[in-house]
């Protein structure tokens, strides 16, 4: 298909860890983007990867990439309610960035 | 830091009125952009600009129209707002050569 997909939606219990999934589609696709957007806010970079990475960690965050199965994923360890948000997968495509549908990610005390 | 600045938090309007958004950058990006974010459909492009008085049409350019007069200012212009476009709106900027997008705080906007 040609669409960037996510679940819409996630619940993790605080202090456990969080996994986000994506699948996309330009296996060119030189840069790929994960955003957070709080309640009410535009869309905050969080991290990237370049494309010839397997893994990037920063802090709490750790993405994944596979590029054979086309597939992107966000860790957050030790998930605390600040991280209650949606977060946004996108690739780069053409020079543009093609967003997936976001996944609402709750976190329950 | 990187800042785009939009015009408008909360803004609500009639059936049939002009609207224009507006959207600032202080990074001297050559590149701007209008996306819409749905529920449960994420962000659609809607035009960008690559370059002052350059517009390209994105995925869902009906019913808008832009203008970049500087290159600091990209306006998303509502002809004749229709409820359909009750939405948030988000504008972006990159620069050459750079695909990460930076993003302003968003536009929700209500049309009744």
């Amino acid at each position: 298909g040609e669409d960037v997909e996510q679940s819409l939606f996630l619940s993790v219990r605080e202090g456990d860890s969080s996994v986000i999934n994506c699948t996309y589609t330009d296996s060119s696709s030189t840069y790929l983007y994960w955003y957070k957007q709080e309640p009410g806010a535009g869309l905050q970079l969080l991290t990237y990867i370049f494309s010839n990475m397997d893994m990037k960690q920063d802090q709490r965050l750790t993405v994944l990439l596979n590029k054979k199965d086309k597939h992107l994923s966000l860790r957050i360890a030790d998930t605390q309610t600040g991280d209650s948000a949606i977060y946004f997968c996108a690739e780069t495509r053409v020079g543009q960035l093609t967003f997936g549908s976001g996944t609402q990610l709750t976190v329950l005390p | 830091d990187v800042k785009v600045t939009q015009s408008s938090r909360y803004l609500v309007k009639r059936t049939g009125e002009k609207v224009f958004l507006e959207c600032v950058q202080d990074m001297d990006h050559e590149n701007m952009f209008w996306y819409r974010q749905d529920p449960g459909l994420g962000l659609r492009l809607i035009y960008f600009s690559y370059d002052v008085k350059m517009k390209e049409k994105g995925d869902i350019p009906e019913g808008y129209s832009v203008s970049r007069e500087k290159k600091e200012r990209f306006s998303l212009i509502l002809e004749s707002a229709s409820t359909n476009q009750t939405s948030m709106y988000l504008c972006a900027s990159r620069t050459s050569g750079d695909d990460t997008q930076y993003f302003g705080p968003g536009t929700r906007l209500t049309v009744l």
